[in-house]
């Protein structure tokens, strides 16, 4: 079964600085992707940033990059020139059962400070 | 398109009442599951759904219902409400981008309450 574990539970970065949140799976499957949302105050889950397990680069999406390493099993989020919308929680996520469902990690709050 | 809609936004139940969280997508997504998010946790599938008339459990299944008998609406029955039900229920449609792969569309969610 796919699991997927964040290990921190909260983290701090100053407006314009750049944070890594940490994201480690594990997962039988061949192929497989790697997914992270944020889930602002406001409670809706945003998709930002997609992995495939057999993509050669890391993906970006703007200020948003993964740092796939497929051998160490992580998928770390990358928010490059933090602002203060980007407080929210932050979830990584791994489909199972055809990619239908996710599993989820437990999540890591952001705070950006001024 | 409207995407995912739920309803209602809020809810309190007393315990042992029954209630229906609604579902609905517009996208024609042949997907769809439900999710409960309790504080500290990520979300946890309750039921899922490959196309009408099809439905199946998930991680968290007791004391939820689920039918699927429009390609458009997945309601989540809850059938005697418990303090333990107190959550954030979210519904998901998903949608391929090939390959194996999914994305999965959240509604906005239902806070419900159990005293």
């Amino acid at each position: 079964a796919q699991k997927i574990t964040q290990t921190q539970p909260g983290m701090f970065v100053q407006e314009k600085e750049a944070v890594t949140l940490d994201c480690t799976y594990d997962t039988s499957d061949q192929s497989y992707g790697l997914f992270w949302y944020k889930q602002p105050s406001s409670g809706e889950m945003i998709f930002l940033i997609y992995q495939g397990s057999y993509d050669e680069q890391n993906a970006t999406e703007g200020r948003y990059s993964l740092n796939f390493q497929k051998a160490r099993k992580s998928a770390n989020l990358v928010i490059s020139a933090s602002q203060l919308g980007d407080s929210a929680m932050y979830f990584c996520a791994t489909p199972h059962n055809y990619g239908q469902n996710f599993v989820f990690g437990p999540g890591t709050r952001l705070s950006v400070l001024p | 398109n409207a995407g995912v809609t739920q309803t209602p936004k809020f809810q309190v139940l007393k315990t042992g009442q029954s209630m229906t969280l609604q579902c609905a997508q517009d996208m024609n997504h042949e997907y769809m599951s439900w999710y409960r998010q309790d504080p500290g946790m990520g979300l946890r599938l309750i039921h899922y759904s490959v196309g009408a008339g099809i439905t199946d459990q998930g991680e968290v299944p007791n004391g939820y219902n689920v039918s699927r008998s429009t390609t458009e609406d997945f309601p989540l029955r809850l059938l005697s409400a418990a303090p333990s039900q107190t959550s954030v229920y979210f519904c998901a449609s998903s949608y391929t981008l090939g390959q194996g792969v999914y994305e999965q569309y959240f509604g906005p969610g239902t806070r419900l309450t159990v005293t």
